[in-house]
């Protein structure tokens, strides 16, 4: 299995709402990455986390909150986003680190009203 | 702070021709580089590392090169197919986290 899945692909959320994205994966990586990615952008580095301990933030505001409750899973805690937080959330994993082959995630498309 | 340019941004091209996309890099103390595929609105899909220490890769269709002391970095693809047709994106690894370049949009016309 050479999958990452994420859940949900698409979400509309208001900007009172607290929402959960989730990825999971079962190639026995331990770094996980959260990505953010706007429209024709590449992709911007959020999280990563390295044996389930948060390794990198790279100055992510305090609404999006991710959580490592095991080897295998990924949370992105989403609580009064903005509209400008619309955008293709993607999470990655490697096997151990940062300067290994990653692997992504389909993504979660976001729109936030 | 390294800096990932991509050129053409954009590239169209006929069915079955061969064709060239470039990655230049600012900083040449890299781990690796890596080339991915995206498709609209989807993931990201790797499609060859290449270590510091090596020359090229190849895989199938597609052969990549790296040449640290210039920057630079070609992902060639051979014999397009309209199948081919995605953002191409090179990603360094070095001493931050990946930066990835701006992406070229390919199309390949049946």
């Amino acid at each position: 299995d050479t999958e990452v899945t994420q859940t949900p692909k698409h979400l509309v959320m208001g900007m009172t709402n607290k929402k959960s994205l989730k990825c999971e994966q079962h190639m026995g990586h331990r770094a996980m990455y959260w990505y953010k990615q706007k429209a024709k952008k590449p992709p911007e580095l959020m999280f990563v986390y390295s044996y389930e301990k948060l390794s990198i933030n790279e100055s992510v505001p305090s609404r999006f909150s991710p959580e490592c409750p095991n080897s295998s899973l990924l949370n992105l805690h989403l609580h009064a986003l903005q509209p400008e937080d619309s955008a293709l959330y993607l999470c990655a994993s490697s096997a151990t680190g940062l300067n290994e082959k990653l692997f992504f995630g389909s993504g979660t498309q976001l729109s936030v009203l | 702070k390294q800096e990932v340019t991509q050129i053409p941004a954009a590239l169209s091209v006929p069915e079955g021709e061969n064709l060239v996309l470039n990655c230049s890099f600012t900083d040449s103390a890299i781990y690796n580089l890596q080339w991915f595929r995206q498709d609209p609105g989807k993931g990201l899909t790797s499609l060859l590392l290449i270590q510091s220490s090596q020359r090229e890769q190849t895989s199938g269709r597609l052969n990549a090169s790296l040449d640290k002391s210039s920057g630079r970095s070609t992902l060639y693809i051979a014999a397009s197919q309209p199948g081919d047709s995605a953002t191409y994106l090179c990603a360094i690894s070095g001493n931050t986290p990946l930066v990835f370049g701006k992406g070229t949009r390919l199309s390949v016309i049946a």
